[in-house]
Order: C-alpha cells, then sequence, then structure tokens
C-alpha cells in the first residue's frame, strides 16, 4: 500500500520488556520521525532521521534506540519498557528539508506497559 | 526557541456556528506555521499552512487562519461548524536548528460540535 504505515497497531507488554514498532514508508522520503503523543503534551519529538544510517535525538529520547538501515524503514526500539512509556506513538516522514515543508503521519501505534 | 501555545484546551460549538481555536507562536524569525487535525483514533492530517505568501491562509474543508506578526497569533476560524469537524487540533511552528527543521506542537485544542 502507498503511504506511510506502523505496525503493530496496538501492543500491549509488561516493565522491562524490549519492543520494537515498526514504521514503513513509499514515498522515498530523505526524512523520518518519531513522536509520542500523551495528553497536555500535544505531540513530542523522540528521534528522527535525516537519510538512511543517519539519525538524531529529538526533544524525549530518553529509553529510546532507532535505526534507519533503508530509506523506507524507520524502527523504534524501547529497550526496557517502563510504564512511563505507555502512550501513542506516530511516525512521520518528509521529502524535503526546506522550509516550508510538512510532514505526512502514520495511523499510530497504541502502547501500553503493565 | 520556537514555540506555541494553543490558548484553549477545550472548545464546544453548536452545529453551523462558528469556529474559532486560538493559537499563539513564539519565533526567533519568521516562521512557518501549520495546523493539523486529528480525528478519534486516526492519524494528523495537515489542514493548511502559512510560509509568508499571503497572511490568509485557506485550507481543507471551509478551514482558514489568519497569521498575525503585529500578535504573534495564527487563529484557526471556520463560518460553521459541521458535526464531522469534532476532533482534535494542532498549531505547529517549524524549528529550524541543526540544518534540520523539525515541528513544534502546541498542546492540543479539542473541538467537540453539538447538534
Amino acid at each position: 500500500d502507498a503511504g506511510i504505515t506502523q505496525s503493530p497497531r496496538y501492543k500491549i507488554t509488561e516493565t522491562g520488556r524490549q519492543v520494537t514498532l515498526m514504521c514503513h514508508q513509499t514515498w522515498s522520503h530523505s526524512y523520518m520521525f518519531w513522536y509520542r503523543q500523551d495528553l497536555g503534551h500535544g505531540l513530542r519529538l523522540i528521534y528522527y532521521s535525516a537519510a538512511a544510517d543517519i539519525t538524531d535525538k529529538g526533544e524525549v529520547p530518553d529509553g529510546y534506540v532507532v535505526s534507519r538501515s533503508k530509506t523506507e524503514n524507520f524502527p523504534l526500539t524501547l529497550e526496557s519498557a517502563t510504564r512511563s512509556q505507555t502512550s501513542v506513538y506516530f511516525c512521520a516522514s518528509s521529502e524535503s528539508p526546506g522550509d516550508p515543508y510538512e510532514q505526512y503521519f502514520g495511523p499510530g501505534t497504541r502502547l501500553t506497559v503493565t | 526557541a520556537q514555540s506555541v501555545t494553543q490558548l484553549d484546551s477545550h472548545v464546544s460549538v453548536s452545529e453551523g456556528t462558528p469556529v474559532l481555536l486560538r493559537c499563539n507562536y513564539s519565533s526567533s524569525y519568521s516562521p512557518s506555521l501549520f495546523w493539523y487535525v486529528q480525528h478519534p483514533n486516526k492519524g494528523l492530517q495537515l489542514l493548511l499552512k502559512y510560509t509568508s505568501a499571503a497572511t490568509l491562509v485557506k485550507g481543507i474543508n471551509g478551514f482558514e487562519a489568519e497569521f498575525k506578526k503585529s500578535e504573534t497569533s495564527f487563529h484557526l476560524t471556520k463560518p460553521s461548524a459541521h458535526m464531522s469537524d469534532a476532533a482534535e487540533y494542532f498549531c505547529v511552528v517549524n524549528h529550524f536548528s541543526g540544518g534540520y527543521n523539525k515541528l513544534i506542537f502546541g498542546a492540543g485544542t479539542r473541538l467537540a460540535v453539538h447538534p
């Protein structure tokens, strides 16, 4: 399917487990982003990537790891999940770093850590 | 540093009445500003964007926003609300740092539309 997809859409895991959230886009966009959405905070940037093998921290990177070996994929890993990481996670992509630009969002993954 | 403040966390209107969602921004340079909408259990969709061209920006579904530099505001309006407008709305400013563009989101305004 064309566009940006995320999997799984819903995930329940236990504290201390490793969890990987997947993001895939079919536009060959250079830039990809991971956000978390929590009540009262809007969306906060976790990590972003300017191209394959180039990643950098966003506003709230602690407890998360990313990789980008291929342009189209940008997985987000919680190495040891904590209850504070219960959230809705959105992946986004963008074709250009220039200003102005817009980002295209996936449908989100709702993660619950028990 | 760039930031946005959405002045209302919840707005409730009746169907057919005007909608006003307020947003103030802070930016050290001329910003790019966006409004995104999120319907329940859905991803975010771009409503409109301001990119230093016309100060009155028209978006999808009858929404528009006016950039007012003197007031550092970018309020979202619609003349007549529809039930399908019920959603969460995010005001967003572009932040250029370290050679990259990043989006800074407001906390969101939840719009309820009553019959």
